[in-house]
């Protein structure tokens, strides 16, 4: 079965601490990974993709096909990354872990 | 470009009514999704299609649901005789043409939130 799976409902932190946010999938195929971002009272909107390997606001992610991981890492939070962070999976479609919020305090 | 559109944003029907969201896309775009979202749950994928076409509706409910893209105007998705259950989220998201279709970006729009008496 495809799946996402976010451990994490929520996820706090202080500002300037690492950052990593969970993501397992189950796909018996080659996938294609990415995490989508909702900042408060925004749209969902893509942060990044596996593919194009690059680093957005600060945030990477590795995919890891032993582990079946895509887990999001920064290295230092800032309060603007305060959103809900959801991880996809893209087959014929896409699907959707069910999110983890971030909260950074000051 | 504005973006997606969708319409309305909120929208109260009583049990047994019927319901129709709209979904403007991007301009340019000619792939439509539609996304459900339950309380405390991810999106769960509904249905695909492209200009008067659906491609994949393996998400969709098998009775009271259906969706269209017609040549002209906006998608739609049509819930008939609603039930309390229907209450959610409903999200449309569209993407450029091309092969890749669901697995190119996505751009969503804001949602509509229906709300079953």
């Amino acid at each position: 079965a495809q799946r996402v799976t976010q451990p994490e409902k929520l996820l706090s932190v202080f500002k300037g601490a690492p950052v990593e946010l969970k993501c397992n999938y189950s796909y018996s195929g080659s996938p294609e990974l990415f995490w989508y971002v909702q900042y408060s009272r925004q749209r969902l909107q893509l942060l990044l993709r596996h593919i194009s390997r690059e680093s957005i606001k600060g945030f990477t992610a590795d995919l890891n096909k032993g582990e079946t991981s895509f887990h999001l890492k920064k290295p230092f939070a800032q309060e603007e990354d305060s959103a809900m962070y959801y991880c996809a999976l893209g087959t014929d479609k896409l699907i959707f872990g069910t999110g983890t919020r971030l909260q950074v305090f000051p | 470009n504005a973006g997606v559109m969708q319409n309305p944003r909120h929208l109260v029907r009583r049990r047994g009514q019927e319901a129709r969201l709209r979904c403007s896309p991007m301009k340019g775009h000619s792939h439509v999704y539609w996304y459900r979202q339950l309380p405390e749950e991810g999106l769960k994928f509904m249905v695909y299609l492209q200009k008067e076409n659906i491609i994949d509706e393996s998400g969709m409910p098998k009775e009271r649901f259906s969706a269209e893209f017609p040549k002209e105007g906006p998608s739609i998705l049509r819930i008939q005789q609603v039930v309390r259950g229907d209450s959610a989220a409903y999200f449309c998201a569209s993407s450029p043409p091309g092969l890749a279709g669901p697995t190119d970006t996505q751009y969503f729009g804001p949602g509509t939130r229906l709300t079953v008496l």
